[in-house]
């Protein structure tokens, strides 16, 4: 069953713009994590932040959690058009038994 | 380069073929995992292994039947698929499962497309 879900589906902005994701989830969590896909290829893990945890940042990334609402932001400063590929938040509450959501397209245009 | 090598990167097969994909990984873990992409969906869970032994099958249909001789190496077999079945799978893992607070390494995944 589907655990997170980002919003929104799809995103486009130029270049040097943030880019803002965000994931719903259902149940209580252990840890919640980002991953990339570029098209067609693996999942790449980019942050991971547990549930006691409120922020937390990777150089141009930034994630937040809030447990009460069980929402999660990714945040992408200064994009470029590399950062161009799928988002994912996935949920583990159970050791290490992802459950993945149906991800953010971001699209940067230089 | 994650350290999870998935062979092929391609296939092409007909429904009534039999085939194998295969995941070996670098990076010491014990728990392996088997994931299905298909277009417009979220990722889906197949087979979950731990230290060898089958923790998961979430509800996969028999036609794929999943295989790990030890800890490094991941094989999911395939026979008389179905075109619904043409998918991106992603071979992961990890540390063990019961570890909190890690992350999980995919490989590159193999498209699997079925005539």
């Amino acid at each position: 069953s589907q655990q997170g879900e980002e919003d929104p589906q799809a995103l486009s902005i130029q270049e040097g713009e943030n880019a803002t994701m965000n994931c719903s989830y259902k149940t209580s969590i252990n840890n919640l994590q980002w991953y990339r896909q570029n098209s067609g290829r693996g999942l790449v893990h980019l942050i991971l932040i547990r549930s006691n945890e409120r922020e937390k940042h990777s150089g141009r990334l930034r994630v937040t959690l809030d447990t009460s609402k069980k929402s999660s932001s990714l945040l992408i400063t200064a994009s470029r058009a590399a950062d161009t590929a799928s988002y994912f938040c996935a949920t583990d509450n159970a050791g290490n038994m992802l459950t993945f959501g149906g991800g953010t397209r971001l699209m940067v245009k230089p | 380069e994650t350290g999870v090598t998935q062979t092929p990167r391609h296939l092409v097969m007909g429904m009534t073929n039999k085939k194998s994909l295969k995941c070996e990984q670098h990076l010491g873990h014990n728990a392996m995992y088997w994931y299905k992409q298909s277009a417009k969906k979220p990722l889906e869970l197949m087979f979950v292994y731990n230290f060898k032994e089958q923790t998961e099958n979430n509800s996969v249909p028999s036609r794929f039947s999943p295989e790990c001789p030890n800890s490094s190496h991941l094989f999911l077999h395939l026979h008389t698929l179905q075109p619904e079945d043409s998918a991106l799978y992603l071979c992961a893992s990890s540390h063990r499962l019961g570890q909190v607070n890690t992350e999980a390494f995919f490989g590159q995944g193999t498209r699997l497309t079925v005539v």
